[in-house]
């Protein structure tokens, strides 16, 4: 158990909707990293937030955003949903403000788009 | 552009038998090298983080190496719980971000 938490583990929805993927980090962590996962693509990195404030951003489509709240948690908004958003998203966190930590991964969320 | 290419895409092991998985990259001003170890529908879970030429790492029957443009993760003596996709990521100066390779897929048959 890697100490981050994601709600909820499964998503099934249509196309042209919305949802809200939920991330909790590790006690202590301030990072908050969101990752992409289909099977053509890999892992790939979405999005990055620290202490509430975005730092990085990455291959992240506009119909998407994220947030970071005071608590820490962050979510992760998908909207105008297409059928090709259908995959695994990983929330990761760690200490941050340094460069080359170690980020701990959540057991995801599996999103599949009918 | 940066990127982490593994090598082989899949590997299949009788139990015992030991190899080795490529993981090289072109991310400019590597910070770290980092390991992973993903079960099927889990999380990557951390195995290693590797900073400089030379450096090594072990953990049971794990073992990671970097040089000044490849990783290797080194098994020996695999057992059927080895069996998993192992994934190679970097980050460069000035990000924290993890690019990351596509795995390699470990079968370890009893």
């Amino acid at each position: 158990d890697s100490g981050v938490t994601q709600t909820p583990k499964h998503l099934i929805t249509a196309t042209g909707q919305r949802v809200t993927l939920r991330c909790s980090p590790r006690s202590g962590d301030l990072s908050v990293y969101w990752y992409q996962q289909s099977l053509d693509q890999g892992l790939q990195f979405l999005i990055q937030y620290y202490n509430g404030e975005e730092r990085a951003k990455g291959n992240i489509l506009e119909r998407f955003s994220a947030q970071q709240f005071p608590d820490l948690h962050s979510e992760l908004n998908l909207s105008s949903l297409e059928l090709g958003d259908s995959a695994l998203y990983f929330c990761a966190s760690s200490v941050g403000g340094r460069y080359a930590q170690q980020q701990y991964f959540g057991p995801g969320t599996r999103l599949t788009v009918l | 552009e940066d990127q982490v290419t593994q090598s082989p895409e899949a590997l299949r092991l009788q139990e015992g038998e030991s190899s080795s998985l490529n993981c090289s990259y072109t991310v400019s001003g590597l910070r770290g090298l980092f390991w992973y170890r993903q079960d099927p529908g889990k999380g990557p879970e951390f195995l290693f983080t590797l900073y400089s030429a030379g450096e090594e790492k072990e953990k049971e029957r794990l073992k990671a190496t970097l040089t000044k443009k490849e990783s290797f993760l080194h098994i020996t003596a695999p057992k059927p719980e080895d069996s998993a996709t192992y994934l190679c990521a970097g980050t460069q100066g000035g990000s924290e971000k993890l690019v990351f390779g596509k795995g390699t897929k470990l079968t370890v048959n009893p």
